[in-house]
């Protein structure tokens, strides 16, 4: 079976800093991987995508970077945090052939002061 | 820019009535619709799609699409305290592999 795992679970970051999420799914090769933020009481906020190693395609302008730098891992970084970056980001998968079911992992909540 | 649209809520029902969930779209070209589940601190997951105009059945949830009116809702029947859960509407127009989500409706199912 297939399952993803996003770490950390939990951070807060004064603005300035760097940040680092990472994602790996297990149990599937060469899945579509996404990265989503949510902020509080909103929906879901595509913020990139990525249909194979090395392929992102950004969504909306801003101060993150995703890399997939394997298959089935995804990165969402950032140099310098802003405070309107805190949110629930939630990392997902989807078989290549889109069926339009995204697996999401647990998510991470970040709190930038 | 494609839009999705849900009323934020809450939306409150007593246990065991019917619980309507609406949303809008503003993609005409859009192909597939589906409906998350998120419970509080939680990630979303799936619980129904539909592609076709009409409804769509799955046990107490019904999907229902009408592309005219780019309108698709949620309805659950006998609604339990355990669907108290927000609900993410997500449209895909086939330009790729990705969703748009809407806000997102609170629901509230109250004993």
């Amino acid at each position: 079976s297939q399952t993803i795992h996003q770490w950390p679970a939990t951070l807060v970051q004064p603005v300035g800093s760097p940040l680092s999420l990472e994602c790996t799914v297990e149990g599937t090769s060469n899945p579509n991987l996404y990265w989503y933020r949510q902020a509080a009481g909103r929906g879901l906020q595509l913020l990139f995508y990525s249909v194979g190693i090395g392929q992102i395609s950004s969504e909306v302008p801003q101060n993150l970077s995703a890399s997939r730098p394997q298959d089935r891992q995804f990165i969402l970084s950032s140099k310098k945090l802003l405070l309107s970056d805190s949110g629930f980001y939630l990392c997902a998968w989807s078989w290549q052939g889109w069926s339009g079911e995204l697996f999401f992992g647990e998510g991470s909540r970040l709190t930038v002061l | 820019q494609k839009e999705v649209e849900q009323n934020s809520g809450p939306l409150s029902v007593p246990e065991g009535a019917i619980a309507s969930l609406n949303c809008t779209y503003s993609d005409r070209g859009s192909q597939s619709f589906f409906w998350y589940r998120q419970y509080s601190g939680k990630s979303p997951e799936l619980i129904m799609f539909i592609y076709s105009n009409g409804d769509k059945e799955d046990g107490r949830f019904t999907a229902q699409l009408n592309k005219a009116s780019q309108y698709v809702s949620l309805l659950i029947r006998d609604s339990q305290p355990s669907d108290s859960a927000t609900y993410l509407c997500a449209v895909n127009n086939n330009a790729g592999n990705m969703l748009t989500f809407g806000g997102g409706t609170r629901l509230m199912v109250k004993p």
